[in-house]
């Protein structure tokens, strides 16, 4: 069973930098057949997919337009995870951040981290 | 990019009744190659992330109970729940996987009547 445990802090100042990570077990971030996903979802955006990364043969990426120049998401296969980096954050950036695993839909979602961005 | 626009935006069911959830797509999610339609259901309850329901547009997940049931093509889609249960009050939405960026419908709240 595939599971996905994600971590990082709830309260990011603005400007600064939101990183999150998600442990995966029962797959690999290497995987051939999967995508490793970010997603937030607020009430004003409602459920907005920000990027992926996944492996074929070599590491691939894609983002959302949206956050394109501030994003980054990364592997890590020494511990089987990814992470997400949103740079610059502000106000509008606060939402709830979930990483979630694709086969081209999303059948495997983590709990979900409320991160509110505040002075 | 494409838009997804589901409809009602909220509903109210009578237990035992039926409830029925649209879902249209600005383009059509239907890949000519394989004759699959990449559009996926997905119910969530407050406090939980999204769980996926329906995919290729009427392929129930494993687990999902049979009372709910995905259709349509191209454009059009629907998701019914043949007797609602007042474990299905929750939202729900739509999401399609033809092309990036990977949009999900505005959601549908489900209530019981």
């Amino acid at each position: 069973q595939v599971q996905l445990q994600q971590s990082g802090p709830g309260l990011v100042k603005p400007s600064q930098t939101l990183s999150l990570t998600c442990a995966i077990s029962g797959d690999s971030v290497s995987s051939n057949s999967a995508a490793w996903n970010w997603i937030r979802q607020s009430p004003s955006r409602g459920l907005e997919w920000l990027g992926r990364t996944y492996y074929r043969s070599s590491w691939y990426n894609a983002y959302a337009v949206s956050v394109k120049s501030r994003i980054t998401i990364n592997a890590d296969t020494s511990k089987n995870q990814f992470s997400l980096q949103l740079n610059s954050m502000t106000p509008e950036d606060t939402a709830v951040y979930y990483c979630a695993r694709s086969s081209f839909y999303y059948n495997r979602w983590g709990q979900g981290t409320l991160v509110t961005v505040s002075s | 990019d494409i838009v997804m626009t589901q409809s009602p935006d909220s509903l109210a069911v009578s237990l035992g009744e039926r409830a029925t959830i649209n879902c249209k797509s600005s383009q059509s999610v239907l890949y000519n190659s394989n004759n699959k339609n990449y559009l996926a259901w997905y119910q969530q309850k407050p406090g939980q992330p999204p769980n996926l329901l329906i995919y290729w547009a009427s392929t129930r997940e494993s687990g999902v109970p049979d009372r709910f049931s995905g259709s349509g093509s191209g454009t059009d889609f629907t998701l019914t729940i043949s007797s609602l249960q007042a474990e299905d009050v929750a939202v729900y939405y739509c999401q399609q996987y033809f092309s990036t960026p990977y949009a999900f419908g505005q959601g549908t709240k489900l209530e019981i009547k």
